[in-house]
């Protein structure tokens, strides 16, 4: 049972190129996310998904889009990378919320560390 | 700004010692996560407590939270070198047709032999 795994681990990245960020999770969650932590920052939320075909904007969306065309998977791009993308990149997971609607614990993956020069 | 700020930002102990780390909202919420990071590492769900409760405990944590305070606090105790970590609070808050979690900061733990 791997749990939620991210890839690629590590990545450098010139002004203006793009890329995908890939996260697939194994435990058939429904809710599926994406984090940015920088530096005295805490984790901000990009974008998430309650389920496949479906994705809404977090706190910091801007500069990124994502898909989730299978429920396992979770995909974030950045289109044309800039300096301030700069960051370590977490993937999470979660179960629906509870008939009360409260969040269940997310797991989270090892995260992808990207630096855009 | 964020919804959740832990206090201190960095903590140093020794072994043995007890470790508390508080954490302070600003809205009202549905529950409230605590989490650990080690370094390098993604995070890791620690314990969970809604809104109606006050105390919570999972082995040799404890957690407290008062709502009118609008605050909460992680109690480690007898800690280990394996502790040292980050922690970080998260929050649920209700946004109407969605819940959300935010974290704060989070506080740096050190324990040393």
């Amino acid at each position: 049972n791997a749990g939620v795994t991210q890839t690629p681990k590590f990545r450098v990245l010139k002004t203006g190129q793009s890329m995908t960020l890939l996260c697939a999770q194994d435990m058939n969650h429904e809710y599926m996310y994406w984090y940015r932590q920088d530096p005295g920052m805490g984790l901000r939320l990009i974008h998430y998904s309650v389920g496949e075909g479906t994705t809404a904007k977090g706190e910091v969306p801007d500069g990124y889009n994502v898909s989730r065309l299978k429920k396992q998977n979770f995909l974030l791009g950045l289109e044309s990378a800039a300096p301030s993308q700069t960051s370590v990149y977490f993937c999470a997971s979660s179960y629906y919320r509870d008939r009360s609607y409260y969040n269940s614990p997310l797991h989270f993956g090892n995260g992808t560390r990207l630096t855009v020069t | 700004s964020q919804q959740g700020e832990e206090d201190p930002q960095a903590l140093s102990i020794q072994e043995g010692e007890n470790a508390t780390m508080n954490c302070s909202y600003k809205t009202s919420i549905n529950n409230l996560q605590w989490y650990r990071q080690n370094s390098g590492r993604g995070l890791v769900h620690l314990i969970l407590i809604r809104s109606n409760e006050r105390e919570k405990h999972s082995g040799r944590l404890r957690v407290t939270l008062d709502t009118s305070k609008k605050s909460s606090s992680l109690l480690i105790t007898a800690s280990r070198a394996a502790d040292t970590a980050s922690y970080f609070c998260a929050t649920d808050v209700n946004t109407g047709t969605a819940s959300k979690l935010t974290f704060g900061t989070g506080t740096r733990l050190q324990v040393t032999l």
